[in-house]
């Protein structure tokens, strides 16, 4: 069926640390896998995406691997900053069913400072 | 260039009253999407408009409607509104379906 989970729900990294943010994904038919970031009262805001023929893919301060193999998704936050926190969701992506994207439930993540 | 609008922002509404919510997508942007965001259910897709067509529609009963209209902007209905009905309405659009969607601040909706 199609799922997309995460490990952890809350996350707690020191300030300047790097983030991993991890997601699992249960169908295989995902065409993209998509990660967001939703700051409290705003609507989701769109970090990276990345293609399911990739592996990784490198934006600014972010860095997304997906692993196929255990179907495994996860966001890399370097040098943790206290903007970065908010609530992340991977998602997935169908090319077949358009616009349509299935959410994960969201890791909190939060700077100690 | 703006981002996508949403109106209202916040909504205060009684058991079995109807609403409508309006979105304004990012200018250029033909493809809106709508979904809703509960603290029990997470973000659910709803439906998608393009070209003032329903291209796809998520698991919701038929209370839940929305339209596109020719400039893109798009509402969404709920009739015969229901406690569980209260939620976080978020609109986002793309160029096309298929492409990176981009998501307003939402309509937070109270059902008493």
């Amino acid at each position: 069926g199609e799922s997309v989970g995460l490990h952890l729900p809350t996350l707690s990294v020191q300030e300047g640390d790097n983030s991993i943010i991890n997601c699992a994904y249960s169908n295989s038919a995902s065409d993209y896998f998509i990660w967001y970031k939703q700051e409290s009262g705003k609507g989701p805001q769109f970090i990276i995406d990345i293609r399911s023929n990739m592996d990784k893919r490198q934006g600014q301060r972010v860095t997304v691997l997906l692993n196929k193999t255990v179907k495994h998704l996860s966001l890399q936050i370097a040098a943790t900053q206290p903007g970065d926190s908010a609530v992340y969701f991977c998602a997935e992506g169908f090319y077949s069913s358009a616009s349509k994207i299935i959410f994960g439930s969201g890791t909190r993540l939060s700077i100690r400072p | 260039k703006a981002g996508v609008t949403q109106t209202p922002r916040y909504l205060i509404k009684t058991r079995g009253q109807q609403v409508t919510l309006s979105c304004s997508p990012i200018s250029g942007h033909r493809s809106v999407s709508w979904y809703q965001q509960t603290p029990g259910q997470g973000l659910q897709f709803l439906f998608e408009y393009f070209s003032e067509t329903q291209r796809n529609k998520g698991n919701f009963p038929g209370r839940f409607s929305g339209r596109q209209f020719s400039n893109s902007r798009s509402e969404m209905n709920v009739s015969t509104l229901e406690l569980g009905d209260s939620a976080l309405y978020l609109c986002a659009s793309s160029l096309d379906p298929g492409e990176t969607q981009y998501f307003g601040p939402g309509t937070r909706l109270l059902v008493l």
